[in-house]
């Protein structure tokens, strides 16, 4: 079962910022937050992923807090080609042959 | 760079055959991962394969095995075939079975009729 609790869907208007919600209260102290997206008819694609600190990429912030039981990923400036399913994921990292466990993730829609 | 390629993109199988399906990994990746994902649903770990070994496996029965080969590339076969086979086969490489940055690639649709 996945570890992270998602809402299964969101809306957010062209141009502005995304923030898409994940509780993970049993996370353990050697778990890493990871988020991927999968739109349409692709194959899931690795956005950002943080242990306790806040990280940011080219894509997107990822906001931790400080318990570690929750985390925002952030989007900001959404564009219509941001519309996908988006994963949290709570898994080790650096190694070990567990599989990342996808549970339903939230689906973004962007509108125009 | 290709990234990670699978074939054949789109495949139609009869129930009690058996079907392989192939992936080449991202260049500098020498870890390979399989996942079946169901319509509307998540992606599910079948097994990892790292330094030519299985390495763990999810929930599948025996009817799944695969393979990797010396240059990293690896196999996914699935014998006896059912209706509940249909889906998306999505392969993962990354480095050393570390999940930072893996990539997956644009999968395999498998019809099974």
């Amino acid at each position: 079962d996945a570890k992270t609790t998602q809402p299964p869907s969101m809306d957010c208007a062209e141009g502005r910022a995304a923030n898409l919600p994940c509780n993970h209260s049993t996370i353990s102290g050697n778990e890493y937050v990871y988020w991927y997206r999968q739109i349409h008819s692709q194959g899931p694609q690795y956005i950002i992923h943080g242990l306790k600190n806040n990280e940011t990429n080219e894509m997107a912030s990822l906001i931790i807090t400080e318990d570690r039981k929750s985390s925002t990923l952030i989007l900001p400036h959404a564009t219509l080609r941001d519309t996908a399913v988006y994963y949290c994921i709570v898994e080790r990292s650096g190694g070990g042959a567990d599989g990342l466990t996808f549970g339903k993730g939230t689906h973004l829609i962007i509108q125009p | 760079d290709a990234g990670v390629t699978q074939s054949p993109t789109h495949l139609i199988k009869t129930r009690g055959q058996q079907v392989t399906l192939r992936c080449s990994p991202k260049s500098g990746h020498d870890t390979v991962s399989w996942y079946q994902q169901a319509l509307g649903q998540g992606p599910q770990f079948i097994f990892q394969y790292y330094e030519e070994e299985e390495r763990q496996r999810g929930n599948f029965p025996d009817r799944f095995s695969g393979h990797q080969f010396p240059n990293y590339s690896s196999e996914l076969n699935v014998n006896a075939l059912l209706l509940g086979d249909s889906a998306l086969y999505l392969c993962a490489s990354s480095f050393r079975q570390g999940w930072a940055e893996a990539f997956f690639g644009q999968g395999t649709r498998l019809t099974v009729v």
